[in-house]
């Protein structure tokens, strides 16, 4: 069946060090989205790709979405305290399925 | 504030017992969503509805009940659960289903005793 896997799981970095998660689907996306959950809190909407090879910034965060878009990647440079929680990559696949990534739980040490 | 409210925030229940799960959106969209977020597992999909028909179950057993009158409003009728459905569960809507980003609301933590 249809997997989208986040690697690592977990990360724990220094403050000021970089972050990069890592999303792989077994099928086609149609597009990307990407997810950030503060602990005790909800997923909240941070960007959507839908162009093959698309890269977009915000800030200190820059999305990728492959070529083949069956993969991505969330890129945080330089670490701050306010980055902690999990990042879940999501999408739906060209059977209009929506699936969500297992996530990537991000620690960052002060 | 999110414009997606879930009451109740916390619900304990016995496995007998019959509750309902609320989510109101208040963003005008047409598409509404339940899902079930349990500890070290990722986010499962349950329903999904576009204005107000269903449009995906995903296998979901039928202790779990939905019911959307309106494109506003969403509700999870639950009745005889398990243990194993402890989780918190959280609703969200987009402009249009599936291709559209999801706003959630903060979830209702439900424990089955």
């Amino acid at each position: 069946g249809q997997q989208v896997m986040q690697i690592p799981q977990y990360q724990h970095v220094q403050e000021g060090e970089d972050f990069t998660t890592y999303c792989n689907s077994s099928t086609t996306l149609s597009n990307i989205q990407w997810y950030k959950q503060r602990p005790g809190g909800h997923p909240v909407f941070l960007i959507q790709l839908v162009k093959s090879g698309e890269v977009k910034k915000q800030k200190r965060l820059t999305f990728q979405f492959g070529e083949a878009k069956k993969n991505s990647s969330l890129h945080i440079t330089a670490t701050q305290t306010t980055d902690v929680g999990t990042y879940f990559c999501a999408g739906p696949n060209t059977g209009n399925q929506f699936y969500f990534g297992t996530g990537t739980s991000l620690t960052v040490i002060p | 504030e999110t414009g997606v409210t879930q009451t109740p925030r916390h619900l304990v229940m016995g496995m007998t017992n019959k509750k309902s799960l609320k989510c109101e959106q208040h963003l005008g969209h047409n598409a509404m969503y339940w899902y079930k977020q349990s500890a070290k597992k990722p986010l499962e999909l349950m329903f999904v509805y576009s204005l107000e028909e269903r449009v995906e179950n995903n296998s979901v057993p039928s202790r779990f009940s939905p019911e959307c009158p309106n494109s506003s409003h969403l509700f999870l009728h639950l009745h005889t659960l398990q243990p194993e459905d402890s989780a918190l569960y959280l609703c969200a809507s987009s402009l249009q289903v599936r291709n559209q980003p999801q706003h959630f609301g903060d979830g209702t933590r439900l424990s089955i005793l």
